[in-house]
C-alpha cells in the first residue's frame, strides 16, 4: 500500500460526458502528480501541483483540468470524453516539489473506459 | 517524440538465472534515473534509482548500471525469482527541476519456477 488513495477504480462513461478522478496523497506528501497509461503506452505525463499551485505540464489535453485543494487532495476532470481517452490515470505525490530527486509514490490508478 | 525507450517489450527467464532489462534514452538533460516494477491491478512501485553521477547503484538482487556516453540504463535482476515477475518500467529525470518522469512503454518480465 503506498498511500496514495486513487477513486474510483473503474469508471465507464460515455463519449461528450464529464468525469472526474480523485486523488488523496499519503500523508505529508506536497506533490501530486497525474499520469495516463493508455493501451500498449507508457505513462504520460500530464501535470503536477504542489501545495496547491501547478508547477509544470505535460501532455495534457486543454479538455483535461485539475486542482489541488487545501487539504492536498487533487481533482482531475476529464470532458467532452472521446473513445481515445479510455486509459488507466495514475496519480503519484511525494514530498519534493521543486528540488526534484526520489520517488514518486503512486495510486492504484482509475480506469477509465468511453463508450 | 520518447525520449525513454524499452525496446523489449517482454522477457522471459528461467528462476536463478540473471535478468537483464534495458533502456535507452535521448534526452543528454536527462540526470536521474529509476526503475519502477508493476504488477497487475497495483500501480508502479519504485525499485532503484541512479544519479548520472554513478555508473552503478545496487541494492540487493538489484543492480542498476548507467552508460552515459550510449545514454543507456540496465537494470540486473540476480538471481531472478518468480515474485520478479511484473512489468518494470525505466524512468529518467531533470533533476532540479519540477521533478517529472518520462517513462518508457515498460517491458513485461516473466520468470519462469
Amino acid at each position: 500500500d503506498s498511500g496514495v488513495t486513487q477513486t474510483p477504480k473503474h469508471l465507464i462513461t460515455a463519449t461528450g460526458q464529464r468525469v472526474t478522478l480523485r486523488c488523496s496523497p499519503r500523508s505529508g506528501d506536497l506533490s501530486v502528480y497525474w499520469y495516463q497509461q493508455s493501451l500498449d503506452q507508457g505513462l504520460q505525463f500530464l501535470i503536477q501541483y504542489y501545495n496547491g499551485e501547478e508547477r509544470a505540464k505535460g501532455n495534457i489535453l486543454e479538455r483535461f483540468s485539475a486542482q489541488q485543494f487545501p487539504d492536498l487532495h487533487s481533482e482531475l476532470n476529464l470532458s467532452s470524453l472521446e473513445l481515445g481517452d479510455s486509459a488507466l490515470y495514475f496519480c503519484a505525490s511525494s514530498p519534493k516539489g521543486v528540488l526534484g530527486g526520489g520517488e514518486l509514490f503512486f495510486g492504484e490508478g482509475s480506469r477509465l473506459t468511453v463508450l | 517524440d520518447q525520449q525513454v525507450k524499452q525496446n523489449s517489450p517482454s522477457l522471459s527467464v528461467q528462476e536463478g538465472r540473471i535478468s537483464i532489462l534495458n533502456c535507452d534514452y535521448t534526452n543528454s538533460m536527462f540526470d536521474y534515473f529509476l526503475w519502477y516494477k508493476k504488477y497487475p491491478a497495483e500501480g508502479p512501485t519504485f525499485l532503484i534509482s541512479i544519479s548520472s553521477i554513478k555508473d552503478k547503484n545496487e541494492d540487493g538482487r538489484f543492480t542498476v548500471f548507467l552508460n552515459k556516453s550510449a545514454k543507456h540504463l540496465s537494470l540486473h535482476i540476480v538471481p531472478s525469482q518468480p515474485g520478479d515477475s511484473a512489468v518494470y518500467f525505466c524512468a529518467a529525470s531533470r533533476g532540479g527541476s519540477n521533478y517529472k518522469l518520462t517513462f518508457g512503454k515498460g517491458t513485461l518480465l516473466t520468470v519462469n519456477p
